[in-house]
């Protein structure tokens, strides 16, 4: 069974549309992220949840907004694409324990705006 | 703020060569520290994690790390890289109490060739 899974796995579309790429975990963490891989290959952490709450929220434009319904799921609505916003998305979840705890990363959605 | 340096962009090796990736963390605090691995249009993969205790750790695949405090370093090594081995590596960091985000390294492209 899948840990994290993330739908779409690719997602093509045009600009000013918007979007949603869900994220679902199987794990029971209380704690789910997203982070933002760009054409470099760079990753940065974009939200993070604790159960259902929002605890980080990075220098991210406000036209991203992550949605919690569940512990078990963080979608991320983006409003109006823009070609900036073509990137890899990585959903990701941890336990909330007092311990070290391993981030386990889903599959990646790769988002081309055109 | 926390930040983390990866000094080889690509690296280019032999199969059974020794591999050396750098990693280099700017933090006040103590920090937990990672190791992931990408191979071609997959998801991040945990190699190894450091906490506490003995600064030498084992992974899996035959990777390991050390911890050299005094250096702020994390250098990650193999003895005798595989063709397989073939993927993008990144050092991550992260804040030592409770689940905070993974602040990561632009990443080192390993390129092993038969």
């Amino acid at each position: 069974d899948t840990a994290v899974s993330q739908t779409p796995k690719y997602l093509v579309t045009q600009m000013g549309n918007d979007k949603s790429i869900k994220c679902e975990q199987n794990l029971g963490h209380d704690t789910m992220y997203w982070y933002k891989q760009d054409s470099k290959k760079f990753l940065k952490i974009m939200f993070s949840y604790n159960n259902k709450e929002l605890i980080i929220n990075e220098t991210v434009p406000n036209r991203f907004s992550p949605k919690s319904p569940d512990k078990a799921h963080l979608n991320l609505h983006i409003n109006s694409l823009e070609l900036g916003d073509s990137a890899v998305y990585f959903c990701a979840s941890s336990p909330q324990t007092e311990l070290v705890e391993t981030q386990y990363f889903g599959p990646g959605t790769r988002l081309l705006v055109l | 703020a926390q930040s983390v340096s990866q000094h080889n962009h690509h690296v280019i090796l032999s199969e059974a060569a020794s591999l050396e990736l750098g990693c280099n963390y700017s933090y006040g605090g103590t920090v937990n520290l990672f190791w992931y691995v990408q191979y071609p249009g997959q998801h991040l993969q945990l190699l190894l994690k450091y906490f506490s205790g003995d600064p030498l750790v084992k992974g899996i695949k035959g990777f390991e790390a050390e911890f050299i405090k005094s250096k702020f370093s994390f250098n990650l090594r193999k003895p005798s890289v595989q063709w397989s081995d073939t993927a993008e590596y990144f050092c991550a960091v992260n804040a030592w109490s409770g689940n905070t985000p993974l602040v990561f390294g632009k990443g080192t492209r390993l390129s092993v060739i038969a």
